[in-house]
């Protein structure tokens, strides 16, 4: 079966430092790669998709990569602000069924001053 | 816009009872989707729909009915409520690759 892992460790950095959240899959080929934000008590809020056949998408200060190869995509966030601070989730969408998503239970982030 | 808005935000259900949970988005979106979020878990597919009248399972259907009337409701219905429904339930709709989510429906069945 399809499953996605992601750091369930908190990851604890420092303001201006560059944030690096993973996530891993396995017996998968997606059609494409989401990564969300997920503040508490809210939905998820959208960031960035990533598609089999591309290697890095950017976005103001975030970066991500996707190596089917490795079956692994990271997420970084550049000069990282307490204001990042949140649960970020990453989704795998596959192409036989109208492209649904699976989603890894999310890493959470804490950006200190 | 308001963009996906769910109905109601919190609910306490006894074990046996019905309710229906209510998405609505605004933004002329052909797929909806129903989630379940449970802690330490990722987000898992209930049932989605690709248009106005279709519905399908997802991951985790067991227990739950969905209706897509209109275009813009997507309805999560629970027909007898358990213990083991009890969680954090979240609506979204998807446009060109990009999922919209609401801001979910806090449902504790006792």
């Amino acid at each position: 079966s399809q499953k996605i892992e992601q750091n369930s460790e908190a990851l604890n950095i420092q303001e201006g430092k560059t944030a690096t959240l993973t996530c891993n899959y396995t017996n998968y080929s997606p059609a494409y790669l989401q990564w969300y934000r997920q503040d508490p008590g809210r939905g998820p809020v959208f960031l960035l998709l990533i598609r089999e056949n591309e290697k890095e998408k950017r976005k103001e200060r975030l970066k991500v990569t996707f190596d089917t190869t490795l079956k692994q995509s990271l997420f970084h966030i550049t000069a990282s602000q307490p204001a990042d601070s949140a649960t970020y989730l990453c989704a795998l969408a596959f192409s036989g069924g109208y492209n649904k998503l699976i989603f890894g239970a999310g890493t959470r982030l804490a950006v200190h001053p | 816009n308001a963009g996906v808005t769910q109905t109601p935000k919190f609910r306490v259900l006894k074990t046996g009872q019905s309710m229906t949970l209510l998405c609505a988005q605004d933004m002329n979106h052909e797929y909806m989707y129903w989630y379940r979020q449970d802690p330490g878990m990722g987000l898992r597919l209930i049932h989605y729909s690709v248009g106005e009248g279709t519905t399908a399972k997802g991951e985790v259907p067991d227990g739950y009915n969905v209706s897509r009337l209109k275009k813009q409701n997507f309805l999560l219905g629970l027909e007898s409520a358990a213990p083991s429904q009890t969680s954090v339930y979240f609506c979204a709709s998807r446009i060109a690759g990009e999922d919209f989510f609401g801001p979910g429906t806090r449902l504790t069945v006792l």
